[in-house]
């Protein structure tokens, strides 16, 4: 079983729907982090946790939101979706301590109509 | 994160050695170099660090110039399934998250 897990893998939604990505994760990390992707460009940080109590906005917040359920669960909500919104987008867990190894899920393709 | 420069996109012979190269000329002195890839819309994959020392695992070895200013990644005996694009990355260890850039797109060719 994978690691690192996304669910939904795709979908598609209309404008102004509100839209929850979900990540788990089982290798036990305390830091994850949700990035977007937009086609042909490198990735973008939307959101990052470092524990339950621990959240911060990275450098495309805005338009996002997100909750950190637990130690393996960090979830990524559209509150009110838009079409430039259209992206893949991943979750990713750490083991810190001063480590920038980054274990990646595979991805949610989001297209907002 | 210190700047880094690599070429957009290169070409390697499958069974040839893949030497990617990676410029970071403002590196600081205990930043650690990252090299991650993508294959085609799947999520990145960590390959490797380093600080100033050679490293090697088993999927590539990382290469850092003596003044630290630029590395290369080298992937020993390329296959097709190594086509992807390559980040290299100098977190900023102020930052607490990884900046991803454009990389270089290596096309493994038969």
């Amino acid at each position: 079983d994978a690691d690192v897990t996304q669910t939904p893998r795709n979908r598609i939604t209309k404008t102004g729907k509100r839209i929850m990505l979900e990540c788990s994760q089982t290798k036990g990390h305390d830091r994850m982090y949700w990035y977007r992707q937009d086609p042909g460009l490198g990735l973008q940080l939307i959101y990052y946790s470092f524990d339950v109590k621990d959240i911060n906005k990275g450098e495309i917040s805005d338009g996002y939101s997100v909750s950190r359920q637990a130690q393996a669960k960090f979830s990524l909500s559209l509150e009110s979706a838009i079409p430039n919104q259209t992206a893949l987008y991943f979750c990713a867990t750490s083991p810190g301590q001063g480590s920038y190894e980054q274990y990646f899920g595979p991805g949610t393709r989001l297209t907002v109509t | 994160d210190a700047k880094t420069t690599q070429p957009p996109s290169m070409d390697c012979a499958e069974g040839r050695a893949a030497n990617l190269p990676c410029n970071h000329s403002t590196i600081s002195g205990n930043e650690y170099v990252y090299w991650y890839r993508q294959i085609h819309s799947q999520g990145p994959q960590y390959i490797i660090h380093g600080l100033k020392n050679n490293e090697t695992n088993e999927m590539a070895s990382l290469i850092i110039t003596e003044d630290r200013k630029s590395s290369t990644l080298i992937l020993p005996h390329a296959t097709l399934r190594d086509t992807a694009v390559y980040y290299c990355i100098v977190p900023d260890t102020g930052r607490r998250a990884l900046t991803f850039g454009s990389g270089t797109r290596l096309q493994v060719q038969p």
